[in-house]
């Protein structure tokens, strides 16, 4: 499986954007880009998914480089409550599976 | 609409014991996968089911570990006997084709 490098842990002041960067230099076409957080003592959801364009929901944004073997979660305005581990994943598309490696722990400063 | 439940919450037993972990899945939702995750790691697939079939199970220490999925809803997963490095959370997820959605896991702990 394809594997994605992420700083082991960042840190942000609150009502500033944060950019959570993703390196994944083996991607093959067929793999997505997708993003989850943890929050503490909870399971993993969903934040975005992504291909080649830029994507843009509710929670975040994501830039996705083109080359594609780098992309970057954006947050547009942290809060407190975005202070959670973030999880870069590519996903095959011919497959349900998603990998999780360590991910990136974001505090976020009041 | 409500979410993936688990239940336990919280489980502590001794080594060697049994101990099972039930996991609802929202309503719909096909594919359904257990994960262990060990304090400080990420999430690592044990088994995946599409109904009530298995498609992955490479993951899952079958001489110790089984989970079944009965008419394509509710699943459970079984250790039996438990070892210390079993602690660990257990956290089920169900999707209905790109997103997963986790339920709030079930924390073993293993004495």
């Amino acid at each position: 499986d394809a594997k994605t490098t992420q700083p082991n842990s960042m840190e942000s002041n609150e009502e500033e954007p944060v950019h959570l960067p993703c390196n994944h230099s083996t991607i093959s076409g067929t793999d997505y880009i997708h993003w989850y957080r943890q929050l503490p003592s909870q399971g993993p959801e969903y934040v975005i998914h992504g291909l080649t364009s830029n994507v843009n929901n509710r929670m975040a944004s994501l830039a996705i480089a083109e080359d594609r073997k780098s992309s970057t979660l954006i947050l547009h305005r942290a809060t407190l409550r975005d202070a959670a581990v973030y999880y870069c994943i590519l996903r095959d598309n011919r497959d349900d599976k998603i990998i999780f490696g360590k991910g990136t722990r974001l505090h976020i400063l009041p | 609409e409500a979410g993936v439940a688990q239940s336990p919450r919280y489980k502590i037993i001794e080594k060697r014991q049994s101990v099972a972990f039930w996991c609802n899945p929202i309503s719909g939702h096909a594919t359904l996968y257990w994960y262990q995750q060990i304090l400080g790691q990420g999430p690592k697939l044990l088994i995946q089911f599409q109904n009530n079939g298995v498609v992955d199970d490479s993951q899952l220490p079958k001489d110790r570990f089984s989970a079944e999925r009965l008419k394509g809803v509710d699943s459970t997963l079984k250790i039996q006997p438990a070892k210390l490095e079993d602690s660990a959370v257990y956290l089920c997820a169900s999707s209905p084709g790109v997103e997963q959605f986790f339920g709030p896991g079930t924390r073993l702990t293993v004495l």
